[in-house]
């Protein structure tokens, strides 16, 4: 199985700072890479699929980028909305969709 | 709009089985797979595997190969999950997701775009 690492496993940031979670995978994967974020006791709800293209309805503060095994996403700006968990997820490997161990951001 | 509406919470005891239903309305029932990932208490996201609703086919992870039974029944747009010789750590939500399908710069990419809110699976002697 692919397996998808993410760093850091929890980070904290003020309202107005510019945050990034990367997310490496143990081998090539391509573009095949998607974001959710997660806020407690909801289901995941999806940001970025295929590295960097946003879903629709998804704030442009949101971005995605990488190629191959190393992948980030990135928060522009935060607000207070965006106090969530963040997971990284592969489809290159349909057989075994992997998700990344989460990253979880709170506020200063 | 597009749903999944899942079945209610669980308790069971270890050892028994435990079968999650997941009802989809808003499109066309058999032209998407579905996924099923679940969350125990404070952990991380977990894919447990796929079911093609048009088919019947199924693909499941490694760790829950002997354990997991994927179906369907298109007559009410409903897929099932059921596990089977529960143990206490497989106390978790358990969430079923749609799989779409889109195209960029020509190529297929594939993700979950559509989730439902989750069903509660106790187990608790």
């Amino acid at each position: 199985d692919i397996q998808m690492t993410q760093s850091p496993s929890s980070l904290s940031a003020s309202v107005g700072d510019r945050v990034t979670i990367t997310c490496q995978a143990s081998q090539n994967i391509i573009s095949y890479l998607n974001w959710y974020q997660q806020k407690p006791g909801k289901a995941p709800n999806l940001l970025i699929y295929a590295a960097s293209s946003l879903q629709s309805g998804v704030p442009s503060r949101f971005s995605g980028s990488g190629s191959g095994t190393d992948f980030t996403l990135t928060i522009s700006s935060l607000q207070p909305e965006d106090f969530a968990t963040y997971y990284c997820q592969q489809s290159y490997s349909t057989a075994s969709y992997t998700f990344g161990q989460g990253t979880k951001l709170d506020i200063k | 709009q597009v749903q999944m509406v899942q079945s209610g919470a669980e308790v069971k005891k270890p050892g028994a089985s435990v079968k999650v239903s997941c009802k989809a309305s808003g499109y066309t029932f058999t032209g998407y797979y579905i996924h099923w990932v679940r969350q125990a208490p404070g952990q991380g996201l977990e894919w447990m595997g796929w079911i093609n609703p048009n088919t019947g086919g199924t693909n499941y992870a490694q760790m829950f190969q002997d354990r997991v039974t994927m179906t369907r029944d298109t007559s009410i747009s409903t897929v099932y999950m059921e596990l089977s010789r529960l143990r206490s750590d497989d106390t978790a939500v358990y969430y079923c997701a749609r799989d779409w399908t889109t195209m960029v710069r020509g190529v297929k990419f594939y993700y979950m775009d559509v989730w439902g809110k989750g069903a509660t699976v106790t187990v608790s002697s």
